[in-house]
């Protein structure tokens, strides 16, 4: 079946550490890819978004991504993590022939002084 | 300030009582959109429209109806809800460009609903 799986739902981290979270999708042709991020209590706001051209995109907040096609990947890093990153970061596409999003359930992270 | 709103933000209610979540937007968007979010689901789509008029439905639509009147407003309504509709409910809205929807959807600060 077609989705957007997050291998990993819940993830802990030190202040200061890099962080890699995971991000894949079975849809055939390549589609529009996002990461969101929901705050305790809040609403979503995009991080960044890949549509074509350079497979590292740069997103809000220090956070990158880098699509890969072979593997059919798009994971969101930022190298030194900060307290204020802990939250529920969510993984997004729209498929080619779509006019939605469809979203990964989710990886929330914890942040360690 | 350009913004989804969303009313009410909290919702207690008893099964079968019919009930409307409001939705508005102020950046005169074509796309609008429903999600419900439930724990370890992520957000899946009840419906969407892509403008006036046009509305269609997305992943779970049983038990809601929407309407689009207006371009800022797209109502969510529970005609006879049941407990399986708790849940927290997020409003979306983006330009909508020729082909996919691929401009960044702005999210209202959701609804939390229980239905006893």
């Amino acid at each position: 079946a077609q989705s957007v799986t997050q291998p990993d739902i819940h993830i802990t981290v030190s202040e200061g550490a890099s962080l890699e979270l995971r991000c894949n999708y079975s849809y055939g042709a390549t589609p529009y890819l996002f990461w969101y991020v929901q705050s305790p209590g809040q609403g979503l706001q995009l991080l960044l978004k890949y549509f074509s051209g350079d497979t590292l995109v740069q997103g809000i907040k220090g956070f990158e991504a880098e699509f890969k096609r072979s593997q059919s990947s798009f994971n969101l890093r930022k190298p030194s993590v900060h307290w204020s990153d802990a939250a529920e970061y969510f993984c997004a596409v729209v498929p080619g022939g779509y006019n939605k999003l469809i979203f990964g359930a989710g990886t929330r992270l914890a942040v360690h002084p | 300030e350009a913004q989804v709103t969303q009313n009410p933000r909290y919702l207690i209610t008893v099964t079968g009582k019919k009930l409307t979540v409001t939705c508005s937007q102020n950046m005169n968007h074509e796309y609008m959109s429903w999600y419900r979010q439930d724990p370890g689901l992520g957000l899946r789509q009840i419906y969407y429209s892509m403008n006036v008029e046009v509305t269609d439905k997305g992943d779970v639509p049983e038990g809601y109806k929407v309407s689009r009147k207006e371009k800022r407003n797209f109502p969510l309504i529970l005609e006879s809800p049941s407990p399986n509709q708790t849940s927290l409910y997020f409003c979306a809205s983006s330009l909508r460009t020729s082909g996919r929807v691929n401009n960044e959807q702005f999210f209202g600060p959701g609804t939390r609903l229980t239905v006893l």
